[in-house]
């Protein structure tokens, strides 16, 4: 059974970089043709896709927030990150990590938890 | 970007209740429509790819339909534990987007 866990600093000042990382468990994370996802969660509002590395590096990112995104896989780690940088209070959110399937529906699952990040000065 | 439109944002029901929530794409979508469920404080579940299909697990109480722009999900017979806040999700073209959700609260 696949398990994601996010973790990361929950307070980040403004103009800052937001980095996070997600912990896959109980599957390799260079295997199956998966991507792997960040998705966020202004408080009270929907989901946003933040962008996916595929298992080989490829990485794919919404242009919503343009060139401040960047994600990475660490194979020995079997995890993989985020960061945002420059961020605004706009940027305050829970974020989830999940995987993306490897088939042409694109579907998120499982998810991680969330961890909450407020940016504040 | 394709917009994802949900109806209504909120609704009340009873146990035993069948509801529909409604999915609107501004553009079509074919049948790359996806659904989740979540509960305050908790991810989003995953129940439902390609318009209509059941992940593993999932009640069969539960059902999508529709193609194109139009989409539904029904629940039949209304449980306890499906109250909370339902969303769609495009995978057709990128970048992904969702509704901003349905809350199924109760009467």
């Amino acid at each position: 059974q696949v398990q994601l866990q996010e973790s990361g600093p929950g307070l980040v000042r403004p103009s800052q970089t937001l980095s996070l990382t997600c912990a896959v468990s109980g599957a390799s994370i260079r295997s199956g043709g998966y991507s792997w996802s960040w998705i966020r969660q202004p408080p009270g509002t929907g989901l946003e896709w933040i962008g996916s590395i595929h298992q080989s590096g490829s990485t794919y990112y919404n242009p919503s927030l343009g060139s401040r995104v960047t994600m990475s896989i660490d194979e020995s780690q079997n995890h993989f990150s985020l960061k945002v940088t420059s961020v605004t209070a706009a940027d305050t959110a829970i974020y989830f990590c999940a995987r993306e399937s490897n088939t042409m529906y694109n579907y998120f699952d499982p998810w991680g938890q969330g961890t909450m990040v407020v940016v504040s000065p | 970007d394709i917009q994802m439109t949900q109806s209504p944002s909120s609704l009340s029901a009873s146990v035993g209740d069948r509801v529909t929530i409604t999915c609107r794409a501004s553009q079509s979508v074919v049948t790359n429509l996806n659904w989740y469920q979540q509960k305050p404080g908790k991810a989003p579940k995953f129940l439902i790819y390609s318009t209509s299909t059941l992940q593993a697990g999932v009640p069969s109480r539960f059902s999508g339909s529709g193609s194109g722009t139009d989409f539904t999900l029904t629940i039949n017979n209304l449980q306890p534990e499906d109250f909370a806040t339902y969303f769609c999700q495009q995978g057709y073209i990128g970048p992904w987007t969702f509704g901003q959700g349905t809350k199924v609260e109760v009467k």
